[in-house]
């Protein structure tokens, strides 16, 4: 497994600005991603972090709501722009390796509160 | 659309007391099923299952697939208050990204 860290942890937001969350890996690894996970309900796929290129995004998601950059092999952030209420989630990044590329380790999160 | 169902959402027992698990799954081009243990925030890998009928095991707790009846089983024998937690089931299909289900918060008491 890879050791995952996240910064903030939990931070606590006003309406319509930005937070951008950091997802930094202790090793280099092959893929990126980014999930949320809203109050009560499962993870759900923001999108996958490309070293060097753009993100490629889910249904739902866009860029210019949650930009993404990675620019190494170990290192990638997330904003959440214009924040509501309804940002209101956990954010989590995992990586997977090259060779077990189906199994994604996740970082500690951060619990972000839009007030 | 790719689906997982978990069951049960909710799940309180005893200490000492064996549970089980359950995810279906309806996806094209299955590829392999993961479980996850989320204690607080960040889930926490447990399996991952990819043939049908092998027994992964890891102490106290093992998972089992079906492909052909798209099920995958986790047992949790002997449960202790540190099991408690949300326990995730997803899959990986074809080059899509895992699916999750919505997972069953186990509650072990003493």
């Amino acid at each position: 497994s890879a050791v995952i860290s996240q910064k903030p942890s939990r931070d606590i937001c006003q309406r319509g600005t930005s937070l951008t969350i950091q997802c930094q890996v202790d090793s280099q690894v092959t893929m990126m991603f980014w999930y949320r996970q809203q109050p009560g309900q499962s993870l759900t796929l923001i999108a996958t972090a490309n070293q060097g290129s753009e993100a490629t995004y889910e249904s739902g998601f866009v860029i210019d709501k949650f930009p993404i950059s990675r620019p190494n092999l170990t290192f990638s952030t997330l904003t959440v722009s214009n924040m509501s209420p309804e940002d209101s989630s956990i954010y989590l990044c995992s990586v997977s390796r090259e060779g077990s590329t189906d199994t994604q380790y996740f970082g500690p999160g951060t619990r972000l509160t839009v007030l | 659309e790719d689906k997982v169902v978990q069951s049960p959402l909710s799940l309180v027992v005893h200490e000492g007391d064996t549970v089980t698990l359950n995810c279906s799954y309806e996806v094209t081009n299955f590829r392999s099923l993961l479980w996850y243990k989320q204690e607080k925030k960040a889930p926490t890998f447990l399996f991952m299952l990819t043939s049908s009928g092998i027994e992964k095991k890891s102490g106290r707790l093992s998972s089992i697939l079906d492909k052909k009846e798209l099920f995958s089983i986790l047992n949790i024998t002997a449960t202790q208050t540190g099991d408690s937690a949300v326990y995730l089931c997803a899959v990986h299909s074809g080059n899509t990204p895992l699916v999750f289900g919505k997972g069953t918060r186990l509650s072990v008491i003493a």
